[in-house]
C-alpha cells in the first residue's frame, strides 16, 4: 500500500499558523496528495489536495516539494475547531485507493 | 445539498444476525466507496463502485461481507452473520470520478455486535 509518514501528534495555540509535515518518499508521478481531517465523531472531510505546485483554498494551504516527496499542509490562524486528525494520503489520478494511515492529532490551545 | 446520508447512525444487534447499512450518496456522484473504522486498523476501504458497478473489493474481510448498488442513488453493506469482531464505524463516501477530486463522507453508522 502506497504510505505516507505523519507525527503522531502536534500542538497548536488559537491564532496561530499551523504547519502540517508529511514525507510520501514513494509517491509515484501521477499520485495526488491529498489531506482530510476527522473531527471527533464525524466522517473525514476534505481539506484540499495538489500534485506539483502549491495550492491554496479557503480552508488552507498546501505545500509540495519540488521533488514531492514531502509536503505541508498550513493552517494559518488555528481555531478550536480545527482540532481534528489531519491525514495526508498520496493516491487518486489513476489510483482511486486513498489509503488513510494513523494520521496526526491536531490540539489547539485556546 | 443534503450530503451523504447514511442509516442507520447507530446498530446494536446480537452475534449472528443480519445487519444492513444503506447509504444515499450525493446526486449526480458517479463513485461510492465503503470504509470501516475501527481503533486497532484505523480507517480501510472496503470496497469501491464506479457507474454502479463493483470495481474494486479486495477490501472486503470475508465472505459474510456483501455490498451493492442497484442504482446510482442507493448502496447497501450487509453483513450475515454477525460478529463481535464487525464492531466499528462504517463510512460511506462518494464523489465524482474516482479518488482524484475530492471524497465526501457521510456521518457513519456505528455498528456494536454483542
Amino acid at each position: 500500500d502506497a504510505k505516507t509518514t505523519q507525527p503522531n501528534s502536534m500542538e497548536s495555540n488559537e491564532e496561530e499558523p499551523v504547519h502540517l509535515p508529511c514525507n510520501h518518499s514513494t509517491i509515484s508521478g501521477t499520485d495526488y496528495i491529498h489531506w482530510y481531517r476527522q473531527l471527533p465523531s464525524q466522517g473525514p472531510e476534505y481539506v484540499i489536495h495538489g500534485l506539483t505546485s502549491n495550492v491554496n483554498n479557503r480552508m488552507a494551504s498546501l505545500a509540495i516539494a519540488e521533488d514531492r516527496k514531502s509536503s505541508t499542509l498550513i493552517l494559518h490562524r488555528a481555531t478550536l475547531r480545527d482540532a481534528a486528525v489531519y491525514y495526508c494520503i498520496q493516491g487518486g489520478g489513476s489510483n482511486y485507493k486513498l489509503t488513510f494511515g494513523k494520521g496526526t492529532l491536531l490540539t489547539v490551545n485556546p | 445539498d443534503a450530503g451523504v446520508i447514511q442509516s442507520p447512525r447507530h446498530e446494536v444487534t446480537e452475534m449472528g444476525q443480519e445487519v444492513t447499512l444503506r447509504c444515499k450518496p450525493i446526486s449526480g456522484h458517479n463513485s461510492l466507496f465503503w470504509y470501516r473504522q475501527t481503533m486497532m486498523r484505523g480507517l480501510e476501504l472496503l470496497i469501491y463502485f464506479n457507474n454502479n458497478v463493483p470495481i474494486d473489493d479486495s477490501g472486503m474481510p470475508e465472505d459474510r461481507f456483501s455490498a451493492k448498488m442497484p442504482n446510482a442513488s442507493f448502496s447497501t453493506l450487509k453483513i450475515q452473520p454477525s460478529e463481535p469482531r464487525d464492531s466499528a464505524v462504517y463510512f460511506c463516501a462518494s464523489s465524482l470520478s474516482g479518488g482524484t477530486g475530492e471524497l465526501f463522507f457521510g456521518e457513519g453508522s456505528r455498528l456494536t455486535v454483542l
